[in-house]
């Protein structure tokens, strides 16, 4: 079946700007989580949902992440006000209720702010 | 708080070598353990797991034991192929707290 899937695949954005990425679970998989990927700090947990909950958010590096998801499936991470250091590659993951431990992971978004 | 180490890379090596690339942990109570592959120019694959203490995980000729007493979960492969060469990332979850919290990630070279 179809895996985890992310748009966009690139993104080069002035500092300043918001910039919105998507994250698509795989079917049926009610956890989704995100993730940064960058050279200085690897890799970070950002937000994890539950259904349309986020249970913890503890990961968020600031005021200017937020992430929400609807119905259960599809998933928007918006970064306002674009800072250089937020230059990375954003992973989403999803995963069952019955291995909710096996995460899968999509493409991922590399974000550039220049 | 919870916390991955895993051994420094890049890690070069001949095509048919041996590998260990070492990983301990530090965790609240009983973590499930995993090793997740990231070929180049791919996404994260989950490569192999472990759930509980003295369990092995295996998969494409790699294995790991959970290791309770030295909170360790070592990877290892008999005889490595040009084909392994990815970055592995040694990872945690701890019951309740359903995030992945992952070592820095070891970058694989294999020479034929």
């Amino acid at each position: 079946g179809a895996g985890v899937s992310q748009s966009p695949s690139n993104k080069v954005t002035e500092k300043g700007k918001d910039v919105e990425l998507r994250c698509d679970p795989i079917s049926g998989h009610t956890a989704l989580y995100w993730y940064r990927q960058s050279l200085g700090q690897g890799l970070e947990f950002l937000i994890y949902f539950q259904g349309n909950s986020a249970p913890d958010k503890s990961g968020l590096p600031s005021d200017r992440f937020s992430a929400e998801r609807t119905g259960g499936s599809v998933s928007t991470l918006t970064i306002q006000r674009t800072q250089q250091e937020d230059s990375a590659v954003y992973l989403c993951a999803s995963s069952s209720n019955r291995a909710a431990y096996e995460q899968y992971f999509g493409p991922g978004t590399r974000l550039t702010v220049t | 708080g919870d916390s991955v180490t895993q051994m420094e890379g890049p890690v070069t090596l001949s095509e048919e070598a041996f590998l260990t690339i070492n990983c301990t942990y530090t965790a609240t109570g009983y973590p499930s353990l995993f090793w997740y592959v990231q070929y180049p120019g791919e996404g994260l694959q989950l490569l192999l797991k472990a759930t509980k203490a003295d369990d092995k995980g295996s998969n494409k000729g790699f294995e790991a034991t959970y290791r309770k007493e030295t909170t360790s979960f070592h990877l290892e492969k008999g005889s490595v192929q040009v084909s392994d060469s990815a970055v592995y990332f040694c990872a945690l979850s701890t019951q309740g707290a359903q995030k992945l919290v992952f070592g820095q990630g070891t970058r694989l070279t294999i020479n034929p």
